[in-house]
């Protein structure tokens, strides 16, 4: 599996856009991107997957450059019930392989 | 649609004895998966399950841990002789290998208590 970096921690202000970057220099040709978030005493919660360029649901948007060595997050207006832990994988596509969730992204939505 | 659920939500259990957790998954999902979480920590992969085989079982800790899962439906994991560090949340996944959108859906966990 590529190895990825994200921030440990962001904060942020209710209304406002979050973007959450996470890097994958070592992606490989059939590898996706997929973001999961995680609530306390919750499980992980399946956000968003994509392969290139750009990805919208009604969650989120995915933006991903040319060269797949790092992928955008992007929560839209965030509110105080975004506060999470958000977590990048990158491996292929195939949901059967196993998921290795790194430390994650710490996100702190204030009033 | 009804989601993963698992059972027990909560066990708490004396050194030495053994638990068996459940997961329901997703009706018609083919793969389930097992993680464990500590406090703070990421995931952990335990084992996947493809129907009722488990191709990888690469993550259990040790011999103390098995899992089956029958009827390509329900999983139990047991972990026999427990000890104070499998102390965890456990957490069941599955997913739809058909779909081929990726994602998988997690249940709400059994958290594990070993004393």
């Amino acid at each position: 599996l590529a190895k990825t970096t994200q921030p440990i921690s962001m904060d942020s202000y209710e209304g406002q856009e979050v973007n959450i970057t996470c890097s994958h220099n070592n992606i490989a040709t059939n590898d996706y991107i997929t973001w999961y978030q995680q609530f306390p005493s919750q499980g992980p919660r399946f956000i968003i997957q994509g392969y290139k360029t750009k990805v919208t649901n009604e969650v989120a948007s995915l933006f991903i450059p040319a060269d797949r060595k790092s992928s955008t997050l992007s929560l839209p207006r965030v509110s105080l019930s975004d506060t999470a832990v958000y977590y990048c994988l990158v491996g292929p596509r195939d949901s059967s392989y196993k998921l290795i969730f790194g430390s994650g992204t710490r996100l702190l939505v204030r009033p | 649609g009804a989601g993963v659920s698992q059972s027990p939500s909560n066990k708490v259990t004396e050194k030495g004895k053994d638990v068996e957790l459940r997961c329901d998954p997703i009706s018609g999902h083919t793969a389930l998966y097992w993680y464990r979480q500590s406090l703070g920590q990421g995931l952990e992969f335990l084992i996947y399950f493809q129907g009722n085989s488990a191709p990888d079982k690469s993550g259990l800790p040790s011999d103390r841990f098995s899992a089956e899962r029958t009827g390509g439906s329900v999983s139990t994991l047991t972990i026999q002789r427990t000890q104070q560090e499998d102390s965890a949340v456990y957490l069941c996944a599955s997913s739809s290998y058909r779909e081929g959108k990726g994602g998988q859906y997690f249940g709400p966990g059994t958290r594990l208590t070993v004393l």
